[in-house]
Parts: C-alpha cells; sequence; structure tokens
C-alpha cells in the first residue's frame, strides 16, 4: 500500500532565502506525485506533479521537486522565498492505476519578513 | 468555465440530521472524489467514482453515502450526522486518471453540534 510521509509539520524561512519542504513516499509500483499547497481558507491547488518523465519536475510560482528513487524522495525546493508563499503544502502519492490520492499530513510554511 | 462548485460553503447541523453536499464539475471529467480535511490529518479519501453509474470507498467511508448518476454530479450524503464529521469536505476531479492531478473545489465546512 502506498504511503506518504511530510518530515517537518512546520517550517519557518526569512524572506528571500530558500525553502526546503520534505517529502517521502511509500509505493509498490511506479509512482505519480504530486505537490499541492493551500493558502487559508482556500481550497488546494496543483503545484507540480511527477509522472515518470524527468525526475526534476518545475512547477509554478517558482518551485521544484526532484525524484528520487533511490531515497524514495520528492522534496519540494524554491530557490527564494516571497511572502506570498506562506500557506500549507501537501505531498501526494498516487499508484499507477488506481486513481486514489494519499495525502500527507501537510507541512506548513511560514515566511518571515 | 466554472471547475469544481461546491455548495453549500459553509453548513451547521444537529447531531442525527442528514444533508448532502454537492459537488458538479463542467469539465467532463470522469473521476471525481471526495475528501475531508482534519487539523494534522492531511485529507481522507471519502469516496470516489471513476464513471457515472461507478462508486467505490476510500479510506473512511463510513457515515457517508455517495452516487453518480452523471458525470457532472457526485452528492455526498450524510446519513445521521455525528459531531465527529465536523471538518471540511473537498470535491476533487480528473479528467482521466491520477497523471493529470486533480482539480479541487473551494470545499464545505461542516460542523455538527
Amino acid at each position: 500500500a502506498q504511503s506518504v510521509t511530510q518530515l517537518d509539520s512546520h517550517v519557518s524561512v526569512s524572506e528571500g532565502t530558500p525553502v526546503l519542504l520534505r517529502c517521502n513516499y511509500s509505493s509498490s509500483y511506479s509512482p505519480s506525485l504530486f505537490w499541492y499547497v493551500q493558502h487559508p481558507n482556500k481550497g488546494l491547488q496543483l503545484l507540480l506533479k511527477y509522472t515518470s518523465a524527468a525526475t526534476l519536475v518545475k512547477g509554478i510560482n517558482g518551485f521544484e521537486a526532484e525524484f528520487k528513487k533511490s531515497e524514495t524522495s520528492f522534496h519540494l525546493t524554491k530557490p527564494s522565498a516571497h511572502m506570498s508563499d506562506a500557506a500549507e503544502y501537501f505531498c501526494v502519492v498516487s499508484d499507477t492505476g488506481t486513481y486514489k490520492y494519499i495525502f500527507g499530513t501537510g507541512t506548513r510554511l511560514k515566511v518571515l519578513a | 468555465n466554472a471547475g469544481v462548485t461546491q455548495t453549500p460553503k459553509f453548513q451547521v447541523l444537529k447531531t442525527g440530521q442528514s444533508m448532502t453536499l454537492q459537488c458538479a464539475q463542467d469539465m467532463n471529467h470522469e473521476y471525481m472524489s471526495w475528501y475531508r480535511q482534519d487539523p494534522g490529518m492531511g485529507l481522507r479519501l471519502i469516496h470516489y467514482s471513476v464513471g457515472a453509474g461507478i462508486t467505490d470507498q476510500g479510506e473512511v467511508p463510513n457515515g457517508y453515502n455517495v452516487s453518480r448518476s452523471t458525470t457532472e454530479d457526485f452528492p455526498l450524503r450524510l446519513l445521521s450526522a455525528a459531531p465527529s464529521q465536523t471538518s471540511v469536505y473537498f470535491c476533487a476531479s480528473n479528467p482521466t486518471g491520477e497523471e493529470g492531478g486533480y482539480t479541487f473545489g473551494s470545499g464545505t465546512r461542516l460542523t455538527v453540534v
């Protein structure tokens, strides 16, 4: 059965510094992996997705993630944080053919001025 | 193009009452899902559908029913509301499977007293 673990429930960074949100996954098959962002009192927006193409995936708003099969990781990064990046981020795994998403418990990103 | 529309946005129920959360999408997506979001637990799958007339249980289906009579609509029914069902509910749709990523509605915040 697939699962996903977000290693940090809260991350604080200063504006202009790099962002690293960590995600490890477990999957029996070739997984599809996603990062979603949720701003306060809003729905979820897709940031980026990995579906067995390039291992380095670029998303919206300057975010990117690298799929590392040997480490079963899919960490989300951004070179320079902006105040508008403050939100909750969810790592999601889906096994090929199941069409069911399994969500991590989320990482709340705080950006300090 | 409205995307995924959920109604109502807010609802307060008394224990034992029943109600239906509405979800409609206008993108002709085959796959639709219902999730609940609780603090510190991420999103958990309640029920999902891979097409009209086809539904299946997710991770936390107890106390909920669904049906999918049309491609566009996927209502979620609470049979007899309990305080444990206080949550934020999200409906999501996906065109052909997990690789495309789900589009989420803006959510329904339900309180059961």
